[in-house]
C-alpha cells in the first residue's frame, strides 16, 4: 500500500524557516518511474504547486517561490523534505505531498495534509 | 507561466444530472492536462490523466476530452458523491499550475 505523511510544525512565526517532511511507504524514491511534489492550499483558495523532485534528484519549483524554496530527498530514510524561507501570513495553508507518476506527471496518491499557520 | 482558467467557477445540478466543466491553458499545453476532485477537508483525487485517459478505480461515468488549449471534464450522470470542486491541472511545462477550481453544488 502506497501512503504518504507530512509532518512539520503546526505554527510559525513570520520571517521564519518552514521545513516539512514527506514520509513515503509502499514505493521508493529511487524508482525512475516515480517522483514527488509539494503543493499547497490556503484556507477557502485553489491548489498551488509549489516543488517536484523526480528520482535522479532533478528539481522544479514554482516561479513565483523559486528564491524561497529548496526541495530535497533522503532515499534511505523514504522521505522528501521541503524548505521554505521568510515565511509569511499569507503563506498559511495546508501543505501536501504527492506521489507523481512520470506517465503522464499525475498526482496519484496524496498524504493527508498538514496545516500550517504563520503568526506572531 | 501558463494560465489555466476553468469556467464555471461554481455550477448548481441534480443527481442524474449530465455536467460539463471546462479548462483553457493560455498557450497549447499538447495533451498534458489532469483533473483531480477535492472534497471538503480532504485531498485532491486523481480522475482523469493526460487529458482522457480514466484513473484507476474511478468510475466510468468521468471522462476528459480536448487538446491543445481546450479541455473538458464531463460527468455523464451526477452522483450524491460527485459533489465537490474540481481542478484542472497543466503538466506540460513547468512550473505546474492549477485552474481556479468548479465547485459543483447541489442545486
Amino acid at each position: 500500500q502506497v501512503t504518504l505523511k507530512e509532518s512539520g510544525p503546526v505554527l510559525v512565526k513570520p520571517t521564519e524557516t518552514l521545513t516539512l517532511t514527506c514520509t513515503v511507504s509502499g514505493f521508493s524514491l529511487s524508482n525512475v518511474r516515480m517522483s514527488v511534489s509539494w503543493l499547497r492550499q490556503p484556507p477557502g483558495k485553489a491548489l498551488e504547486w509549489l516543488a517536484h523532485i523526480f528520482s535522479n534528484d532533478e528539481k522544479s519549483y514554482s516561479t513565483s517561490l523559486k528564491t524561497r524554496l529548496t526541495i530535497s530527498k533522503d532515499t534511505s530514510k523514504s522521505q522528501v523534505v521541503l524548505t521554505m524561507t521568510n515565511m509569511d501570513p499569507v503563506d498559511t495553508a495546508t501543505y501536501y505531498c504527492a506521489r507523481t507518476l512520470i506517465r503522464g506527471y499525475a498526482m496519484d496518491v496524496w498524504g493527508q495534509g498538514t496545516t500550517v499557520t504563520v503568526s506572531s | 507561466d501558463i494560465q489555466m482558467t476553468q469556467s464555471p467557477s461554481s455550477l448548481s445540478a441534480s443527481v442524474g444530472d449530465r455536467v460539463t466543466i471546462t479548462c483553457r491553458a493560455s498557450q497549447s499545453i499538447g495533451s498534458y492536462l489532469n483533473w483531480y476532485q477535492q472534497k471538503p477537508g480532504k485531498a485532491p483525487e486523481l480522475l482523469i490523466y493526460t487529458a482522457s485517459s480514466l484513473q484507476s478505480g474511478v468510475p466510468a461515468r468521468f471522462s476528459g476530452s480536448g487538446s491543445g488549449t481546450d479541455f473538458a471534464l464531463s460527468i455523464s450522470s451526477l452522483q450524491p458523491e460527485d459533489f465537490a470542486t474540481y481542478y484542472c491541472h497543466q503538466i506540460s511545462s513547468a512550473p505546474w499550475t492549477f485552474g481556479q477550481g468548479t465547485k459543483v453544488e447541489f442545486k
